[in-house]
């Protein structure tokens, strides 16, 4: 069964910061993984899907690798501002079904 | 506008008595899914749908019933919760045809508590 892992758990960075967030995986057979963000109380908002023959993908200041032999995947977000305080989740699709992670809870401090 | 809607968002009830989450989508996708979230454990699936007619159990399916008779709804039906089905419920589509758009698109959420 496919087990979804990621750190850290909770990440607290000052304002203009770049970070990056982890996401592993234990079956290398996805169909693709995608990161979404959460706000508390709230529904998954889609920020960027990798299909399983590509590396990576970039929206705006957001960029997402996969390297998927490894079973990772990390998403990087640049200049980091404090409307991206949200939680992180990563998600991968094997076989029919979907897998996620626990997630990253991200503050930005102004 | 492409969405996901489930009704109710938010539901109180005791156990034993029987109650239906609905969910529908207008985007005319094949693939639909249940989750629930609880703290630490993230987003589990409790059963997914391929197509009108089509479920399977999904990671978490003891205790829930599903029915696929049209397309674009996908109701959840818990014939006598329990406190431990106290969590927060997800519906969510997926265009397993492909295109341009190959993302799940979740609905808002129904908070449940289970007394």
């Amino acid at each position: 069964k496919q087990e979804v892992t990621q750190i850290p758990a909770a990440l607290s960075v000052p304002e203009g910061e770049n970070l990056v967030l982890n996401c592993s995986f234990t079956d290398s057979a996805i169909y693709n993984l995608q990161w979404f963000r959460q706000d508390p109380g709230k529904g998954l908002t889609s920020l960027l899907l990798i299909q399983s023959s590509q590396r990576e993908q970039t929206s705006g200041r957001l960029n997402a690798s996969l390297d998927k032999s490894s079973g990772r995947s990390t998403l990087y977000i640049a200049a980091s501002q404090p409307g991206d305080s949200a939680t992180y989740l990563c998600a991968v699709k094997t076989g029919n079904q979907f897998y996620f992670g626990t997630g990253t809870s991200l503050t930005v401090i102004p | 506008e492409a969405q996901v809607t489930q009704n109710p968002r938010y539901l109180i009830t005791v156990t034993g008595k029987k109650l239906t989450v609905t969910c529908s989508q207008n985007m005319n996708h094949e693939y639909m899914s249940w989750y629930r979230q609880d703290p630490g454990l993230g987003l589990r699936q409790i059963y997914y749908s391929m197509n009108v007619e089509v479920t399977d159990k999904g990671d978490v399916p003891e205790g829930y019933k599903v029915s696929r008779k049209e397309k674009r709804n996908f109701p959840l039906i818990l014939e006598s919760p329990s406190p431990n089905q106290t969590s927060l419920y997800f519906c969510a589509s997926y265009p397993l045809a492909g295109g341009p758009i190959d993302t799940q698109y979740f609905g808002p959420g129904t908070r449940l508590t289970v007394l």
